[in-house]
């Protein structure tokens, strides 16, 4: 059974660097998928962060590009999020997740088909 | 970047049929996929490739897709139901994710 489960602080000064990490397993990430992290502002929908592939290939979410990196350490197993110059409205529930795939006539098709458990990161001033 | 459009709020009563709709821009259009959040859970999801339901999920879900607008239909709905529901989607490179707003379902 895959398990994601994320790391970090719960509280980040404004203007400051989030880190979080996100240990998976139960599956080598060395072996394929996309992992990423998406987050969830209190009363709003999930917000897609960024997915990277075990061979280092990432994509980002374009309004957040210039503030957000992900990495993977194959020899830990586990995936990492940095987000600088966080504010207020960075406040969310930070989850890691899977992206499951499918695959016919016009590609492959990606989608979130598996989820950590989320944690709250609170940004104060 | 392509965004997905969903009403804020659906109300139905028990037994009643529930849509859901969700509108997108990307080109070439991409498959749908619906997710399904309870309160204090993280999504789950319901249906994929536009009309796909994955093992588990009750036969009351289905979807359907017209042009650029794709339709979770949740047929006799229960109070079990309530919850929000999230669209999601590719752009049109098909590496970029995108999630719609969110529709909070009402059965009373």
């Amino acid at each position: 059974q895959v398990q994601l489960q994320v790391s970090g602080p719960e509280l980040v000064r404004s203007l400051e660097t989030l880190s979080l990490t996100c240990v998976v397993s139960g599956y080598p990430i060395s072996s394929g998928y996309y992992w990423g992290w998406i987050r969830q502002s209190p009363g709003r929908g999930p917000e897609w962060l960024g997915t990277i592939y075990h061979r280092g290939t990432t994509f980002y979410n374009p309004s957040l590009k210039s503030r957000v990196t992900i990495s993977a350490d194959t020899s830990k197993n586990q995936l990492s999020l940095k987000m600088t110059f966080m504010t207020a409205a960075d406040t969310a529930i930070y989850y890691c997740a899977r992206d499951g795939y499918t695959y016919d006539s016009s590609g492959y098709h990606y989608f979130i088909d598996l989820w950590g458990q989320g944690t709250l990161v609170t940004v104060s001033s | 970047s392509s965004e997905l459009t969903q009403p804020p709020s659906v109300s139905v009563s028990p037994g009643q049929t529930a849509r859901i709709t969700c509108s997108g821009d990307a080109s070439p259009k991409k498959y749908t996929y619906w997710y399904q959040q309870k309160s204090g859970q993280a999504p789950v999801l319901i249906i994929y490739e536009d009309i796909k339901r994955p093992s588990g999920i009750p036969g009351r879900f289905s979807g359907s897709t017209s042009g650029t607008v794709a339709t979770l239909i949740i047929s006799g709905a229960q109070e079990d139901d309530e919850a929000q529901y999230y669209c999601y989607s590719t752009d049109g490179t098909g590496y970029h994710r995108v999630f719609g707003g969110g529709t909070r379902l009402t059965v009373l």
